[in-house]
């Protein structure tokens, strides 16, 4: 069966850097569209990153354009999210998801992995 | 940026039909996604394409999507209905996803 599982998430001061990691089974990581989406406590979604399938383009938001890189290797099945210069703001509840089709509703999500920016 | 408005609150009584709004400048343009999200749970997809439910979700739960308004119909509500509901699209203009900002829905 499907499974998404991140990992990597802690505590780290603001200015540092972080690494999450999205192992993919059950499917054939290269396949699919995948995406980051974090949730910051007692909040709503927001949109990270994405990348499709094919590798060849890459998305992120406004919010972590230049800081935040999503990237994957498909051979490993693993997903990544390289962090840079977080800020107290990004301290949230990071999922990653599988697009059902490429943007057509992310069908699979993992249960997150914690990222806490405090000094 | 594209912004999706959804109200904050919907309560409704079990058995009732609930509605559940998304608005955006001609979201109707657009496919929308709904999610729901229960209390320490990640997200589910509900509906997707503005109206396309995947398999295991219950005929109960239906989208329509017109104008400047998508709506996500919850029919025969149920106490397990209760949850948090997210709206999504992709803004081609930007090269974005974008969520609403989420109806906490309770069943008196």
């Amino acid at each position: 069966q499907v499974q998404l599982v991140e990992s990597g998430g802690g505590v780290v001061q603001p200015g540092g850097s972080l690494r999450l990691s999205c192992a993919a089974s059950g499917f054939s990581l290269g396949v699919y569209g995948m995406h980051w989406v974090r949730q910051a406590p007692g909040k709503g979604l927001e949109w990270v990153a994405a990348m499709p399938g094919d590798g060849r383009n890459t998305y992120h938001a406004n919010s972590v354009k230049g800081r935040f890189t999503i990237s994957r290797d498909n051979s490993r099945s693993i997903l990544y999210l390289h962090m840079n210069t977080l800020r107290t703001d990004d301290t949230a509840l990071y999922f990653c998801a599988r697009d059902r089709v490429w943007l057509a509703g992310f069908d699979y999500w993992g249960q997150g992995a914690l990222v806490t920016v405090s000094s | 940026s594209y912004v999706l408005t959804q109200p904050p609150s919907v309560s409704v009584a079990p058995g009732q039909t609930a509605r559940i709004t998304c608005g955006g400048h001609s979201i109707g343009s657009k496919d929308v996604h709904w999610y729901q999200q229960k209390p320490g749970q990640a997200p589910v997809l509900v509906v997707y394409d503005d109206s396309a439910r995947p398999s295991g979700i219950p005929e109960r739960f239906s989208g329509s999507n017109s104008g400047n308004t998508a709506t996500l119909t919850i029919s025969w509500v149920e106490a397990g209905d209760e949850a948090d509901y997210y709206c999504q699209v992709w803004d081609s203009s930007s090269d974005l996803q974008v969520f609403g900002g989420g109806t906490k829905l309770t069943v008196l």
